[in-house]
C-alpha cells in the first residue's frame, strides 16, 4: 500500500512566521501535487511538480519535489491568516490515481 | 477552468435508507472520476475509481455493494450509499479528469441519524 506521510500533522503559528510542511513516502511518484482545503469544501490545487529536484514558487509558497520523487516539501514565508487550512499532498500512482497524504492542518494567528 | 459540480452539498437521512450523490463535470468530458471519503480533520481516502461505461474499481476495504457507483456518461457519476448507517456519516468528495484537468467537487456532507 502506498502511503504519503505528512508532517507536522498540526501547526499553529503567528502571522509573519515561516513554516515548512513535509510529505514523505517510500514509493516513487510520477508527479506530486499540493492542495489546500477549507472546511466544508473540496481541495483546491496549488501546484504540480513532476521532475525530481524541481522547485516551484507561488507567491510566498515554495514547493520542492525530492530528487528521487519520493518526497516533497512546502515552505510558506511570512504566513498570513489567509493561509489557514488543511494542506494535502497527493502523489500520482498509476494512471490518474492519486494517493493523498495524511494532511497538515495549519492555523495562522493574527 | 474546469468545473465539477457535486450535489447535494449536504444531506441528512435516516438509518437504513439509501442516498445518492451526483458528480457532474460541467465544462469538460470526464473519462475518469474518483470518489473520496473524508472524516473530520483527516485526509481524503480514495474509495473508488470509475471510468465511463465500465464498472468502478474499488479500493481495498470499500464495500462495492454498499457504495454503488455509476458512471453512465462522460459528465456524470453517481455514488449511492445503500442502507446507510451512522458510521457512514462523512464528507464525500468526487473529482474528475479528462486526462489533463483534475478537478474536485465541493463535497457532500452526509449525516445518517
Amino acid at each position: 500500500t502506498q502511503l504519503l506521510e505528512q508532517s507536522p500533522q498540526f501547526l499553529s503559528i503567528q502571522e509573519g512566521e515561516n513554516l515548512t510542511v513535509y510529505c514523505n513516502s517510500s514509493s516513487v511518484f510520477s508527479s506530486l501535487q499540493w492542495y489546500r482545503q477549507e472546511p466544508g469544501e473540496g481541495p483546491v490545487l496549488l501546484v504540480t511538480v513532476v521532475t525530481g529536484g524541481e522547485v516551484k514558487k507561488l507567491k510566498r509558497l515554495t514547493f520542492q519535489f525530492g530528487d528521487a520523487r519520493k518526497d516533497s516539501s512546502l515552505h510558506i514565508t511570512a504566513a498570513q491568516p489567509g493561509d489557514t487550512g488543511l494542506y494535502l499532498c497527493a502523489g500520482v500512482a498509476g494512471t490518474y490515481k492519486y494517493i493523498f497524504g495524511t494532511g497538515t492542518r495549519l492555523k495562522v494567528l493574527a | 477552468g474546469a468545473v465539477v459540480s457535486q450535489h447535494p452539498s449536504w444531506v441528512i437521512c435516516k438509518s437504513g435508507t439509501s442516498v445518492k450523490i451526483e458528480c457532474r463535470s460541467l465544462d469538460f468530458q470526464a473519462t475518469t472520476m474518483f470518489w473520496y471519503r473524508q472524516f473530520p480533520k483527516q485526509s481524503l481516502m480514495l474509495m473508488a475509481t470509475s471510468n465511463e461505461g465500465s464498472k468502478a474499481t474499488y479500493e481495498q476495504g470499500v464495500e462495492k455493494d454498499k457504495f454503488l457507483i455509476n458512471h453512465a456518461s462522460l459528465t456524470l457519476s453517481t455514488l449511492t450509499v445503500t442502507s446507510a448507517h451512522p458510521e457512514d456519516s462523512s464528507f464525500y468528495i468526487c473529482s474528475a479528469t479528462s486526462g489533463q484537468d483534475y478537478t474536485f467537487g465541493s463535497g457532500t456532507r452526509l449525516t445518517v441519524v
